[in-house]
């Protein structure tokens, strides 16, 4: 079955840098679900997007932006790049409707920043 | 707002041996309840949920976890561990009902299970 893709799978950047991470969905899954998890730390909501519109934005920082495309896929983007923004950034995916709709995450971008 | 415990960042055990995670979660509304495992190097996979319905709840693989409401608790339990059980393991909540279910962890607790 089809899983949720995300590239670069990793990623080293430089202080001030921008960084860009894609995430694909589960055909489909119109939400779009961004993570961050710090080395030895629990996953953090960022940001989320339901057709294309955001649907809730958590501990996202000012320096980091999202969309979702017409094709559902998701990026974020990340300027200014700090130490502290090294960690492992999820992507999940979900089918529409209200109740619960299982979050399928994909297999992370690990962000490294020298 | 949703907050989620998990008060052992770390449970040694034996191979063979029982083990159970504590999860303490707090919430003004009723909420969903997860376990997520993480092995090393890898994202997270869904080991099992409360939505509703009968309060204990199984994996495909041991793993068991049942929801008091009353303790605000949903504790995750294995009889007999195995050497592939060690990981990460994050208990989580969400909202129910809303149709945008963002994840709150724990601050997760690593199971090593030694021979």
């Amino acid at each position: 079955a089809a899983g949720v893709i995300q590239s670069p799978r990793h990623l080293i950047k430089e202080k001030r840098e921008t960084a860009t991470l894609k995430c694909y969905p589960i055909p489909r899954h119109d939400t779009v679900y961004w993570y961050q998890q710090g080395p030895g730390q629990d996953p953090q909501f960022l940001i989320s997007f339901y057709e294309k519109m955001q649907s809730d934005k958590g501990s996202i920082p000012d320096r980091f932006s999202a969309q979702q495309f017409s094709d559902y896929h998701s990026e974020l983007n990340m300027s200014s790049l700090e130490l502290g923004d090294s960690a492992l950034y999820f992507c999940a995916s979900s089918l529409p409707g209200r109740g619960y709709n299982e979050q399928f995450f994909g297999p992370g971008t690990r962000l490294t920043v020298l | 707002a949703q907050s989620v415990t998990q008060l052992d960042s770390q449970v040694p055990v034996f191979e063979e041996a029982p083990v159970e995670l504590r999860c303490n979660y707090s919430s003004s509304v009723s909420v969903y309840l997860f376990w997520y495992v993480q092995y090393p190097n890898q994202g997270l996979q869904l080991l099992l949920k409360y939505l509703s319905g009968s309060t204990l709840v199984e994996s495909i693989n041991g793993f068991e976890a049942e929801f008091n409401k009353s303790q605000t608790s949903f504790h995750l339990r294995k009889p007999s561990v195995h050497i592939s059980d060690t990981a990460e393991y994050f208990c989580a909540v969400s909202v129910r009902g809303t149709g945008f279910q963002k994840l709150v962890f724990g601050t997760g607790t690593r199971l090593l299970v030694s021979p």
